[in-house]
């Protein structure tokens, strides 16, 4: 089975509402990094939060490892927003291995 | 900003031809890695590599070669390129590993007839 489960698969918003994306783990965690892809393709790291509670912004990242799941807050959703977000799990420590989950599509609407 | 330089951006080719995609970062980075991306998924990790002339094997490795000829350049090799090769490929490179923010090219867009 799938190591990395996102979901949900696809969100739409109203500009204002806020997003929570979940990213679930089968496999033990050494590392959870956020990554938000436009939708031109290019990806840009958010977050690398192996454990505990980050913020940047309008963004939280919250992992749990003992119930292997990580989420995504995005508050006061902007229509810059909309594109994919990406979670990750590296296997073993400091292996450099990822294993993506297949994404979240946020659609911001004005 | 670390910057990631692939090229071609896009690249159309027929079966059994012979294709690489060249990736270039300019900050010295240790870590170089190539991963894959099909519609509707999310990335899986091809080759990567620690430094210059070290090859690590990532999870689908088959019917890629891969090459890092500097502490710069890092190369994807498709030797008899398949249509199941058909694909977005990105290249990305970071200091180290966990912690170390991971930087990605822009991506090459992959079309095997």
């Amino acid at each position: 089975g799938q190591q990395v489960q996102q979901s949900p698969a696809s969100l739409v918003l109203q500009e204002g509402e806020n997003a929570e994306l979940q990213c679930n783990f089968s496999t033990s965690l050494n590392s959870m990094q956020w990554f938000y892809q436009r939708p031109g393709g290019s990806l840009v790291s958010l977050f690398y939060n192996p454990s505990g509670t980050k913020h940047s912004g309008r963004l939280t990242s919250t992992t749990v490892i003992k119930e292997r799941r990580s989420s995504l807050h995005i508050s006061s959703s902007q229509t810059t927003d909309s594109g994919t977000y990406l979670c990750a799990l590296e296997r073993g420590t400091n292996t450099g291995k990822l294993t993506f989950g297949d994404g979240t599509v946020l659609t911001v609407k004005p | 900003e670390a910057a990631v330089t692939q090229s071609p951006r896009n690249k159309v080719t027929v079966t059994g031809g012979n294709v690489t995609l060249s990736c270039r970062q300019t900050n010295s980075h240790n870590y170089m890695y190539w991963y894959r991306q099909d519609t509707g998924h999310g990335l899986r990790l091809i080759h990567y590599s620690y430094g210059a002339g070290n090859l690590q094997i990532g999870d689908v490795p088959d019917g890629y070669k891969a090459t890092r000829t500097t502490q710069e350049d890092f190369f994807l090799l498709l030797e008899l390129a398949s249509p199941s090769q058909t694909s977005l490929y990105f290249c990305a490179s970071s200091v180290g590993t966990g912690e170390n923010t991971l930087y990605f090219g822009a991506g090459t867009r992959l079309s095997v007839l």
